[in-house]
């Protein structure tokens, strides 16, 4: 079974817009860390953002939002005021933590690629 | 601050031929790990080291592969022999445990075509 899904293969958005790409996962663990990375043309891995199963509020940073709904195991990424140099392939990723130990192997979605019109 | 430094950036052989990727994680991370991507499997784990130990080699896919991490600051991973379907980004992440939920932070990658 597919641990991390995105359903969204591309995603089309107007520049200045905002865009929501999905995510949705599958854990017994409570306590578990879900993570986005941006892969421009350029092949790098790019870290955006970072949610903790046990955090109360939403995490952003910058333009960047995690719309975390824990009851329906989904992390949505939310780019708002897209940008030219915001399309790229986006990865929702999901930190396991066996055991309660600290070691948790990312398991990552197959990707969603952001296509961003000016 | 220096990030994950991977070499080389671009790799060209011909099967049989032996392949070492190095890798110089962040400073000052304790945990190291080597990721392969290919459009046909995404981004599979090969190996994850903590304090310069292997933990977790399951992801390896055959003895062909090796990695080690002799000190904090430099790792390698080997395919010896390499074969065309080894074609593949290589990624090298670290991160420093505990810190902001463990977020790995990955290198720029290591193109291999093995023809």
């Amino acid at each position: 079974a597919q641990k991390i899904t995105q359903t969204q293969p591309g995603m089309f958005v107007q520049e200045k817009e905002a865009v929501t790409l999905d995510c949705t996962y599958d854990t017994s663990d409570p306590s578990y860390g879900l993570f986005w990375y941006k892969q421009p043309s350029s092949g790098e891995m790019i870290f955006l953002i970072y949610q903790g199963s046990y955090d109360q509020q939403n995490a952003t940073e910058g333009r960047y939002s995690l719309n975390f709904q824990k009851a329906r195991k989904s992390a949505n990424l939310v780019i708002s005021a897209s940008q030219l140099g915001d399309s790229a392939m986006y990865f929702c990723a999901m930190r396991e933590s066996p055991g309660g130990t600290s070691y948790g192997k990312l398991t990552f979605g197959q990707g969603t690629i952001l296509t961003v019109h000016p | 601050d220096a990030g994950v430094i991977q070499s080389p950036r671009h790799e060209v052989t011909e099967m049989g031929q032996e392949v070492t990727l190095r890798c110089k994680p962040i400073s000052g991370h304790n945990s190291l790990f080597w990721y392969r991507q290919t459009m046909m499997r995404g981004l599979e784990l090969l190996i994850y080291f903590n304090n310069n130990v292997p933990i977790d080699d399951s992801g390896m896919p055959e003895d062909r592969f090796s990695a080690k991490m002799p000190n904090a600051s430099f790792s390698t991973l080997k395919i010896q022999p390499s074969e065309p379907r080894d074609s593949a980004v290589y990624f090298c992440a670290s991160r420093m445990t505990g810190v902001r939920g463990n977020t790995i932070y990955f290198g720029e990658g290591s193109w291999l075509t093995v023809v």
